[in-house]
């Protein structure tokens, strides 16, 4: 799979939009870019997934580039519950291994 | 229910006991996994079971004994762990293997003294 590359911290004001790059630049074809995010003494939760369109559900919004070589995760208001390690992955469709990579710890000030 | 359930959320043990880890689902899964988790880390693979057999192992030490007994439970058994081994345990479900929508539990907190 894929390596990605993550800023290690961001932070983000209350209400605006946090968005969260990732690199993947050795992306191949079938191969997909998904989101988890982990709240402080929880257990990792599923965001968004995409292949090369943009996605959007009622957490986040995930933009891929034309070249699918890298993706920025938006979360449109943020709160201070979104404070989290956010995790970017690539993974084959079919492939049986969820690798988390180190992550972006994101932190929400009010 | 979209619930993975892991028991107990904490657990402190010796280095020459032997204890149980269980996790369970009832959203049909058929897919299961245990991660490990250090503090300040991300979640580290150990195990994939697919269909009630296991499919991957992370060269994980056979001190970890990974179970799966029926399509809702996964266990891990655990016998003379080293001090190191203090982690965070993550228990996670999927449709399938195929389907990395993983729903993961709140984790046990073990310590080995």
């Amino acid at each position: 799979d894929a390596k990605t590359t993550q800023p290690p911290s961001m932070d983000c004001a209350e209400g605006r939009a946090a968005n969260l790059p990732c690199n993947h630049s050795t992306i191949s074809g079938n191969e997909y870019v998904y989101w988890y995010r982990q709240i402080h003494s929880q257990g990792p939760q599923y965001i968004i997934h995409g292949l090369k369109n943009n996605e959007t559900n009622e957490m986040a919004s995930l933009i891929i580039t034309e070249d699918r070589k890298s993706s920025t995760l938006i979360l449109p208001h943020a709160t201070l519950r979104d404070t989290a390690v956010y995790y970017c992955i690539v993974k084959k469709k079919g492939a049986q291994k969820l690798v988390f990579g180190q992550g972006t710890r994101l932190t929400i000030n009010p | 229910d979209t619930e993975v359930t892991q028991t107990p959320k904490h657990l402190v043990m010796g280095m020459t006991n032997k204890k149980s880890l269980k996790c369970e689902q009832h959203m049909g899964h058929r897919a299961m996994y245990w991660y490990k988790q250090k503090a300040k880390k991300p979640p580290e693979l150990m195990f994939v079971y697919s269909y009630e057999k296991l499919s991957i192992n992370e060269s994980v030490p056979s001190r970890f004994s990974p179970e799966c007994p029926n399509s809702s439970l996964l266990n891990l058994h655990l016998h003379a762990l080293q001090p190191e081994d203090s982690a965070l345990y993550l228990c996670a479900s999927s449709l399938e293997t195929v389907n990395t929508e993983a729903f993961f539990g709140q984790g046990t907190r073990l310590t080995v003294v």
